[in-house]
């Protein structure tokens, strides 16, 4: 079936560094796409996220990108700091399904690993 | 205020058995989801419920089951525990569709 995906398990930077976490998804339906961070013993956290009549959308020290064209997502983090180990999900909804929690197709996950 | 709470945190139990995970979601929010996260297989989507009402179901066996309560809080009930059904079951709760969603800590399952 169709699914969202993450081209990297682990990514490692260094501290200061930007990031970039990319994910590649298959729905051509998916409208809505959000990113998560799960840090370990927790349950996952809203990052940012993007509708698809949207390319580009900030946030704070992040930066989401969408390129329907290839059907490709990523997210940009800033000046990578410690705090900012954890595991990035991409998901995705179908369209008009709204935004909220319910049916989100998760990617398997990138371990984001900060060097000093 | 109080984010999403689920109990309890871990739990053990034995093949065959059956278990109850209850979450309680942040104060107004009234959409309830559940999901299983296993290192294999990710986060997949179980069930989601909005006013005592399942609104969307994921590709699960029917020993997966759940409810809402008037209050919005949920319960989600494991049947006939397998193996494979060791996991961490997240809940996550929205004001509604279109809502930024929380998730809670999450409840750790083994089965042995």
């Amino acid at each position: 079936g169709e699914s969202v995906g993450l081209h990297l398990p682990t990514l490692s930077v260094q501290e200061g560094d930007n990031s970039i976490i990319n994910c590649a998804y298959s729905n051509s339906a998916s409208d809505y796409f959000i990113w998560y961070k799960q840090e370990s013993g927790k349950g996952p956290q809203f990052i940012i996220d993007i509708r698809s009549n949207m390319d580009k959308r900030q946030g704070q020290r992040v930066t989401v990108l969408l390129n329907k064209t290839v059907k490709h997502l990523s997210l940009q983090i800033a000046a990578t700091q410690p705090g900012d180990s954890a595991v990035y999900f991409c998901a995705e909804k179908q369209a008009n399904s709204g935004g909220g929690a319910d049916g989100l197709t998760f990617g398997k996950g990138t371990h984001l690993i900060i060097q000093p | 205020k109080a984010g999403v709470t689920q109990t309890p945190r871990y739990l053990i139990k034995t093949r065959g058995q059956q278990v109850t995970l209850s979450c309680s979601p942040i104060s107004g929010h009234r959409s309830v989801s559940w999901y299983q996260q296993t290192p294999g297989q990710g986060l997949q989507f179980l069930f989601e419920y909005f006013s005592e009402t399942q609104r969307n179901k994921g590709n699960f066996p029917g020993r997966f089951s759940g409810r809402q309560f008037s209050n919005s809080r949920s319960e989600m009930n494991v049947s006939t525990l397998e193996l494979g059904d060791s996991a961490l079951y997240l809940c996550a709760s929205s004001l509604g569709a279109g809502e930024e969603a929380f998730f809670g800590q999450g409840t750790r399952l083994t089965v042995v």
